[in-house]
């Protein structure tokens, strides 16, 4: 058990570049989440997989947000034009379906947009 | 909607025991969590509560839940420097989902 992996670890980007980040869950974890999180706020969840299928997206992502999971394995968060407000830690997280309310949260991709 | 309350700071002396707490209003809410997450890290579960349980006790940690009051609590025995981080309570918002909500964390200082 490696834990759950997040590349980058820190991006910064111009305003209106697209950025594109890497999720590696806890291997055999069929489930993957996406949370958001401003400084001095808790995270907010954003997305989440079981194995390849996206289940849910919350309202917060809007259409600039893309999540995949192609393999049911790691998965990709994209962000197209980016906005000064997109700046944040995004959060990964996972969980097996049958011990679904432990949730392993990675290190994080901390993203600052100038 | 739903809303997960806690108060921003806690500061204590090495030793003395730390208690943080949480309200919560989704009276649906199936688990409570507690989340510790130190400086430049992701958050790391410490332990979570079914929601028909009163407590729940795990080393120096006790959780107790009063579902009524929507009232949830951490209490650290024996608070060590090393304790010192934001502890984030989170609610789930439907069973079974790992969809959490999360208050906007307490930050417990440690004093030696």
């Amino acid at each position: 058990d490696t834990g759950v992996s997040q590349d980058p670890r820190h991006k910064i980007t111009k305003r209106g570049q697209n950025v594109t980040f890497r999720c590696d869950p806890i291997s055999e974890h069929n489930r993957l989440y996406w949370y958001r999180q401003t400084l001095g706020q808790g995270p907010e969840f954003l997305t989440y997989f079981q194995n390849e299928a996206q289940l849910e997206k919350s309202r917060l992502l809007s259409d600039r947000f893309s999540a995949e999971r192609p393999k049911g394995s790691f998965s990709t968060l994209e962000i197209q034009r980016t906005e000064q407000g997109d700046s944040a830690m995004y959060l990964c997280a996972s969980s097996l379906v049958r011990d679904s309310p432990k949730l392993f949260f990675g290190s994080g991709t901390q993203l600052s947009v100038l | 909607g739903e809303d997960v309350e806690q108060s921003l700071f806690l500061s204590v002396r090495e030793g003395d025991s730390s208690v943080i707490n949480c309200t919560y209003t989704d009276s649906s809410s199936t688990y409570l969590y507690w989340y510790k997450q130190e400086p430049g890290a992701g958050l790391q579960l410490l332990t979570y509560i079914f929601s028909n349980m009163d407590m729940k006790q795990d080393q120096r940690l006790t959780v107790l839940l009063n579902k009524k009051d929507k009232h949830l609590s951490l209490r650290i025995a024996d608070t060590q420097t090393g304790d010192s981080a934001i502890y984030f309570c989170a609610e789930s918002m439907e069973s079974n989902t790992g969809k959490l909500i999360f208050g906007q964390g307490t930050t417990l200082q440690v004093k030696p």
